[in-house]
C-alpha cells in the first residue's frame, strides 16, 4: 500500500514559467491538503481539496496558484509566471476523513528551485 | 491567526539523557499532532491527542495534550542518536477546519 506520492522530487523552473507540482494520496483517501515550506521557515497550509471540490483556499496566495483534484487522477498544484520567492519544498498530505483528529500522511514533497 | 510557539527550537543532549519539547498557543485545539521529520522528506506523524489531558505513550516517547487543549509536550526518555531529527507539533483549530498549524519546529541532536 504505497503512501503519498509526489512528482517530481526536485523542480527547477526559470523566472517566467509554470511549475506543476502533482500528488497522488494514499489508496482510500480522498482529502488532500497541500503545505508550503519556506527556507528556515515553519510548514504553512496551502490548500484543501476533495475531488472536484476546494475546500479552503485560505491559504493560497491571490494570483499565480492554483490548485485542483479532479475525478480521476492525482491532484494538481499549479504555479504560473513563478518568481524566486517561489522556491520552497511543496508537501501534500492526504487523509481518509476531513479531519486531524485521524491524522496526516504527508509525502516526501517537491522541492521547487526558481532560478 | 493561531500560532503555535515551540521550544527549545535547537536541543543537543547526550545519548541516554532526558528531554521534553513544548508546545504552546493561547488558542484552543480541537486535535494537536506531533510529527518528526527527516531532511529532504516530509513530516511522519507520531500521535495524535484530542482530549483534553491525555496522555500516549509511544516506546520512549511521551505526549500530553493540555487540559484546557492549548498546550502539548513531548517527553523522550533515555534518548539515542536515531532519535535525531526535527520534532513538529501541529494543531487543527477548533474554527479552522481541517487546517494545520504547525509549530517553528524543535531541531533535535543526540550524540553517542
Amino acid at each position: 500500500n504505497a503512501g503519498v506520492m509526489q512528482n517530481p522530487r526536485h523542480l527547477v523552473r526559470r523566472r517566467g514559467q509554470e511549475a506543476r507540482l502533482r500528488c497522488s494520496p494514499m489508496k482510500g483517501h480522498s482529502h488532500v491538503y497541500w503545505y508550503r515550506q519556506l527556507p528556515e521557515e515553519g510548514l504553512k497550509f496551502m490548500v484543501y481539496l476533495q475531488k472536484e471540490n476546494i475546500i479552503d483556499e485560505s491559504g493560497m496566495p491571490k494570483e499565480r496558484f492554483s490548485a485542483e483534484f479532479p475525478k480521476e487522477g492525482p491532484s494538481i498544484l499549479r504555479i504560473q509566471q513563478v518568481v524566486r520567492g517561489d522556491s520552497a519544498a511543496y508537501f501534500c498530505a492526504s487523509s481518509p476523513i476531513g479531519t486531524g483528529g485521524y491524522g496526516y500522511t504527508f509525502g516526501s514533497g517537491t522541492r521547487l528551485t526558481v532560478v | 491567526t493561531q500560532l503555535l510557539e515551540q521550544s527549545p527550537q535547537f536541543l543537543s543532549i547526550q545519548e541516554g539523557e532526558n528531554l521534553t519539547v513544548y508546545c504552546n498557543s493561547s488558542s484552543v485545539f480541537s486535535s494537536l499532532q506531533w510529527y518528526r521529520q527527516e531532511p529532504g522528506e516530509g513530516p511522519v506523524l507520531l500521535v495524535t491527542v484530542v482530549t483534553g489531558g491525555e496522555v500516549k505513550k509511544l516506546k520512549r516517547l511521551t505526549f500530553q495534550f493540555g487540559d484546557a487543549r492549548k498546550d502539548s509536550s513531548l517527553h523522550i526518555t533515555a534518548a539515542q542518536p536515531g532519535d535525531t531529527g526535527l520534532y513538529l507539533c501541529a494543531g487543527e483549530g477548533e474554527t479552522s477546519g481541517s487546517r494545520l498549524t504547525f509549530g517553528e519546529g524543535t531541531q533535535l541532536t543526540v550524540n553517542p
